[in-house]
């Protein structure tokens, strides 16, 4: 019953281009979540956008937000090796909690 | 900085015997709860806390027991392990649902 679904499943770019993933979700939110998982580690918390925003920056991450469409998206700029890893978009759940969706694996070759 | 502290790194278990997984965080967060991260499946909520002495289950919860008698701990449970449980599990906290600190997880196998 995962709230979002990750897209693409992976992708592969070079070192220096852009990363885009995208993210749906089915129900009403009120933010969305990132999440970076690098291998064998736990998740580390990127950026968090509200509802009523449409769009977030963070160094070299942008977040896009569309409530109508019930999707969000995640750009990596001018990628880097050390960016490889899987990317997570979680929504709010229940109390202090969220649900993940699969998430994309990124892998940024040198 | 600790932040969440989740033991042991790795675990084998055979079929039937039990074993508790700790979490142990120092943020004095109230929320806490567990998660498994199978291969293709994303993380899946398993129990959470809201707070010390309060618990309830998430989307797989069936197998596994918590309590939560301090603000700092929240143990989870195996009664008796299947090779189903096998995973990787992981402990995260938070003040509410904007943001969660993870544990670096308990790799477990059940044989």
């Amino acid at each position: 019953s995962q709230q979002g679904e990750e897209d693409p499943q992976a992708l592969s770019i070079q070192e220096g281009e852009n990363a885009t993933m995208n993210c749906s979700y089915k129900t009403s939110i009120n933010n969305l979540q990132w999440y970076r998982q690098n291998s064998g580690r736990g998740l580390v918390h990127l950026i968090l956008i509200r509802s009523n925003e449409r769009e977030k920056h963070s160094g070299r991450l942008r977040v896009t937000l569309d409530t109508s469409k019930k999707s969000s998206s995640l750009l990596i700029t001018a990628s880097r090796a050390a960016d490889t890893a899987s990317y997570f978009c979680a929504t709010p759940w229940s109390q202090g909690n969220l649900i993940f969706g699969k998430g994309t694996k990124l892998s940024v070759k040198p | 900085n600790a932040g969440v502290t989740q033991t042991p790194k790795f675990q084998v278990l055979k079929t039937g015997q039990s074993m508790t997984l700790q979490c142990a965080q120092d943020m004095n967060h109230e929320y806490m709860s567990w998660y498994r991260q199978d291969p293709g499946m994303g993380l899946r909520l398993i129990h959470y806390s809201v707070g010390a002495g309060i618990t309830d289950q998430g989307e797989v919860p069936n197998g596994y027991n918590v309590s939560r008698s301090t603000t700092e701990d929240f143990p989870l449970r195996l009664l008796s392990a299947a090779p189903s449980q096998t995973s990787v599990y992981f402990c995260a906290s938070s003040q509410g649902n904007e943001k969660l600190f993870f544990g670096s997880g308990t790799q477990l196998s059940v044989l």
